[in-house]
C-alpha cells in the first residue's frame, strides 16, 4: 500500500531549463509535504517543504505546488544546474503534533541535469 | 550547529547476531526518528522517540527495537540478523512540533 508514488523513476534535463518532479498522494490526512535530495550513502537533505493549507511555496529556484483536490504536488527547480543531479523524495507527514515524526516517502526520481 | 551524527558509519555482521546503532540529534531537537533505505523497498519508517518514550512505530518486526536517553540521544537495536537487513539505517531529528526533519549521514549495514 503505497501511500506516497512518484511515477517517474528518472528524469533528464539540460542545464538552464526547467525540472519538474512529481508526485502523487492517496492519503487525505497528510497534512504536511517535504522534498528532500540525497546522493548515494548520505542522508536526505532538506529542501522544501509545504503545508496543506497552501497551494504554492517559494524558495530560491525551488518552487512547490499543491493541489489537493487531486492530491498532487510537484517540485519545480529553475534554472535547472548540473549540481543539482541527485535522487529527489517526495515525503509527507499526517496532521500536527504526535504525526510529525512520521514521514511517509515515495520511491524517488533521480534527476541527471546535463551542461 | 552541528547535524545529526549517527555511528558508526559502516558495519559487516554476519547472520544471527545483533547490532547497536547510535544516533546524536541537533541539539535542541527532541523528536528522533529511524529509517531504513533498501533498493527494493525505498526509505521506510522504523519507529521515532520523543522524551525517552516511543510515540510512533512502523511495520517491522520486533527485533528491530530502540531507545532514547534523557539527553535525546537515540541507539536502535536489530537482533537475530537476517541478509534483508543490509540497508542503510538513517536517523532523523527535529523540533517538537515541526514536520521538518533532519537525516543524518546513516550507517551502512551489511549482513553476511
Amino acid at each position: 500500500d503505497q501511500q506516497v508514488k512518484q511515477n517517474s523513476p528518472s528524469l533528464s534535463v539540460q542545464e538552464g531549463r526547467i525540472s519538474i518532479l512529481n508526485c502523487d498522494y492517496t492519503n487525505s490526512m497528510f497534512d504536511y509535504f517535504l522534498w528532500y535530495k540525497k546522493y548515494p550513502a548520505e542522508g536526505p537533505t532538506f529542501l522544501i517543504s509545504i503545508s496543506s493549507i497552501k497551494d504554492k511555496n517559494e524558495d530560491g529556484r525551488f518552487t512547490v505546488f499543491l493541489n489537493k483536490s487531486a492530491k498532487h504536488l510537484s517540485l519545480h527547480i529553475v534554472p535547472s544546474q548540473p549540481g543539482d543531479s541527485a535522487v529527489y523524495f517526495c515525503a509527507a507527514s499526517g496532521a500536527g503534533g504526535t504525526s510529525y515524526g512520521k514521514l511517509t516517502f515515495g520511491q524517488g526520481t533521480i534527476l541527471t541535469v546535463h551542461p | 550547529k552541528a547535524g545529526v551524527t549517527q555511528t558508526p558509519r559502516y558495519l559487516i555482521k554476519t547472520r544471527g547476531q545483533q547490532v547497536t546503532l547510535s544516533c546524536s540529534p541537533i541539539s535542541g531537537h527532541r523528536s528522533v526518528s529511524w529509517y531504513q533505505q533498501t533498493p527494493g523497498q525505498g526509505l521506510q519508517f522504523l519507529f521515532e522517540y520523543f522524551s525517552e518514550t516511543q510515540r510512533n512505530k512502523g511495520n517491522f518486526p520486533g527485533r528491530f527495537s530502540g531507545r532514547q536517553f534523557s539527553n535525546s540521544r537515540s541507539e536502535m537495536n536489530v537482533s537475530t540478523l537476517e541478509l534483508g537487513d543490509s540497508a542503510l539505517y538513517l536517523c532523523a531529528s527535529s523540533l517538537e512540533g515541526t514536520p521538518h526533519t533532519f537525516f543524518g549521514p546513516g550507517t551502512r549495514l551489511t549482513v553476511l
